[in-house]
């Protein structure tokens, strides 16, 4: 079956600590693949997308992530987080105008 | 101004009523969709409309019913609620294919 895992439910980590999350899809064939953000209480908002072209997309908020097609993997990193960054990531693939998210990586930084 | 809204932002009603969620966009965007958003925070899409036709219809209660009266609106009509309703429904847009801008949600809340 078609899905987007995220290995990580839960991160926390202490302000100025470098940040990976992973995200690996099981589709073939050309993706669209995003990285969105849900801070506490609100919607979800884009932090970046990767269509085409350089593998390495930056995003808003000093994010960046990794498009490796070999490895079906599209992982988000910050180098340096704060606190400000606490809150719910999603990954999520469009093929065929169908879009599969995650389940979600709850991020918790600590101050 | 507000690119993807709803109405109402919170709903309290009692297990066997009828309610609608209303969602308008002003993006021009050819496709919308609704998702649910359990209290674990999993995202899962119900419905997405592409120029008020139904393209995706994943399994969901036929309770639910969507309505599309034009392009820039999607809205959600539930009948008979249950408790298992309770949830956080998040209306979005997309040009098709490519990000997603969500709503603010709807909290809807089953007793």
């Amino acid at each position: 079956a078609q899905s987007v895992s995220q290995h990580n439910h839960h991160v926390i980590l202490s302000e100025a600590a470098s940040l990976e999350l992973g995200c690996n899809y099981s589709y073939g064939g050309t993706v669209n693949l995003f990285w969105y953000v849900q801070y506490p209480g609100q919607h979800l908002q884009l932090l970046l997308k990767y269509f085409s072209g350089d593998p390495l997309v930056k995003g808003i908020k000093g994010f960046e992530a990794e498009f490796i097609k070999s490895k079906f993997s599209f992982n988000l990193r910050k180098p340096s987080v704060q606190w400000s960054d606490t809150a719910e990531y999603f990954c999520a693939v469009n093929r065929d105008d169908k879009i599969i998210f995650g389940k979600g990586t709850r991020l918790h930084i600590l101050p | 101004d507000t690119a993807v809204s709803q109405t109402p932002k919170y709903l309290v009603t009692q297990m066997g009523n009828d309610k609608s969620i209303k969602c308008e966009q002003n993006l021009g965007h050819d496709t919308m969709y609704w998702y649910k958003q359990d209290s674990k925070k999993f995202l899962k899409i119900m419905f997405s409309y592409n120029n008020k036709e139904l393209i995706i219809n994943e399994t969901v209660p036929n309770r639910f019913s969507p309505k599309s009266p034009d392009k820039a609106h999607l809205n959600l009509h539930i009948n008979s609620l249950e408790l298992g309703d309770s949830a956080v429904y998040f209306c979005a847009s997309s040009p098709t294919g490519f990000e997603q801008y969500f709503g603010p949600g709807t909290r809807l809340t089953v007793t």
